[in-house]
């Protein structure tokens, strides 16, 4: 089945220690998001690429950045992780950018920060 | 700023009933709206796309109405079971910006055997 995948599921780090979560997808899409979800709330956009076109959230702190090396797989480095990064981090693809577009979610990577 | 609100409650629905789910929003007139599901400790699964043009749509137990005045959009399950128990989402176009949606915070929903 086409899917998006993410790995690891779970993921601990230590107070600075740098982070790489990973996606990837069979559904060759073009366009690929990383999203940051804390307990009861919202999804917040971090950054998305359409095909290798980076496009980063205003309020995105500098400490997470992303990689595209192909259209399959896209990485999310957080450079020196916080207690306030530990969340739950949700790749997703779509097709295009069309406005009405679907968002398929992987199933999600928990940070969790000591 | 434009906003969503989704009743942060939980809501609690004997199963077999029909559940009412509410996604309100502000400063925006959306051209469509989409509900998604997400069960603990997984992503959000798209579920409907209802277009402002739309009154209504319907898929198997679910229907989703929008009502463009009222600037909201209420999300119906009929016949609900305990497999429907969930957080579900509503999302919106960002204003002048074709590449993103944002979330509500989402209504978590129990049905009671």
């Amino acid at each position: 089945d086409a899917m998006v995948i993410q790995n690891p599921r779970y993921q601990v780090t230590q107070f600075g220690k740098p982070v790489t979560l990973s996606c990837s997808q069979t559904l060759n899409h073009n366009v690929m998001y990383w999203y940051q979800q804390k307990s009861s709330q919202a999804p917040k956009l971090l950054f998305h690429y359409y095909d290798k076109d980076f496009n980063n959230e205003a309020d995105t702190p500098d400490n997470f950045q992303s990689r595209r090396p192909n259209t399959s797989f896209c990485f999310l480095d957080i450079r020196s992780p916080g207690l306030g990064d530990a969340a739950m981090y949700l790749c997703a693809t779509s097709r295009d950018l069309a406005r009405s577009d679907t968002q398929y979610f992987g199933p999600g990577t928990r940070l969790t920060v000591l | 700023s434009q906003k969503i609100e989704q009743n942060s409650e939980a809501l609690n629905i004997q199963e077999g009933k029909t559940a009412t789910l509410t996604c309100n929003y502000t400063n925006y007139s959306p051209a469509y709206l989409q509900w998604y599901r997400q069960d603990p400790g997984r992503g959000p699964v798209f579920l409907l796309l209802i277009r402002e043009n739309e009154k209504e749509k319907r898929k198997e137990r679910l229907k989703v109405t929008f009502d463009t005045t009222l600037k909201q959009s209420l999300f119906h399950i009929t016949a609900s079971q305990p497999a429907d128990s969930a957080t579900y989402l509503c999302a919106l176009p960002l204003m002048n910006r074709d590449d993103k949606i944002i979330f509500g915070k989402g209504t978590r929903l129990h049905i009671l055997p």
